[in-house]
């Protein structure tokens, strides 16, 4: 089970937008630890994707979008296309009295209808 | 341009240390601010941090891994090694290193390149 929770899955039409969320609790995102987003192809290595919560690598598309509020964070995607089917992990950090670890929420898988 | 690629063994027995080279180029492990990691993602499932090493050879290892784990760098060699003892078929997994180049803590940063990752086996 992981410490951040994210729905297994998601769908959407390709030009709608999507949301995935990702909940922690006081020990990471509550904590004010940053949250980082992957996305990860089939087949292939996870890509990172928004880092900083809401801050884009160079060369990923603008569709894509993070914020955080709380104990939680979201990544958005408009204008969804067929090539954004992949799976989506948040990462942050966690500190508490059990330890001190690099967390990744469970994934979710986009489907684009 | 930055380049991580693991490798090691495909198939470990059970019981069996597993040991992974992870050989980078595009970045020195030397330069203030820069770390690598370890992460693996059983068949199907999430990923799972195991470890980092940074710049100044600090190590740090997951919670509930870290009496099996062991991380080392060769700065010399632009690598970076980790050790897995008493191996299990639950450690069946792609395992990848993956660059932080960090601006607050190595801990908190993203994993901003990742190699393409080696699979383990682990069976008898």
């Amino acid at each position: 089970q992981s410490v951040l929770t994210q729905p297994p899955s998601v769908s959407g039409a390709p030009g709608q937008r999507v949301t995935i969320s990702c909940t922690g609790s006081s020990s990471n995102i509550g904590a004010g630890y940053d949250v980082h987003w992957y996305q990860q192809l089939p087949g292939t290595a996870p890509k990172l994707l928004i880092y900083g919560n809401s801050n884009r690598p160079s060369g990923v598309p603008d569709r894509f979008s993070g914020s955080k509020s709380g104990t939680s964070a979201s990544l958005a995607i408009t204008g969804l296309q067929a090539e954004d089917e992949a799976d989506y992990y948040c990462q942050s950090y966690d500190s508490s009295l059990s330890g001190r670890d690099v967390v990744f929420g469970g994934g979710t898988k986009l489907t684009v209808l | 341009q930055v380049t991580l690629r693991e490798s090691g063994p495909a198939l470990v027995k059970p019981t069996q240390t597993l040991t992974l080279t992870c050989t980078f180029s595009g970045f020195s492990l030397s330069t203030s601010g820069m770390c690598v990691s370890w992460i693996r993602q059983p068949p199907g499932k999430a990923l799972e941090w195991l470890a980092l090493i940074d710049w100044d050879d600090d190590k740090y290892y997951s919670t509930s891994l870290k009496t099996r784990l062991t991380i080392s760098k060769d700065t010399s060699k632009n690598q970076v090694v980790l050790t897995m003892t008493n191996m299990d078929p639950v450690d069946t997994a792609t395992y990848y290193c993956a660059r932080i180049s960090h601006t607050s803590h190595c801990l908190w940063d993203a994993f901003d390149i990742w190699g393409q990752g080696t699979m383990v086996t682990v069976s008898s």
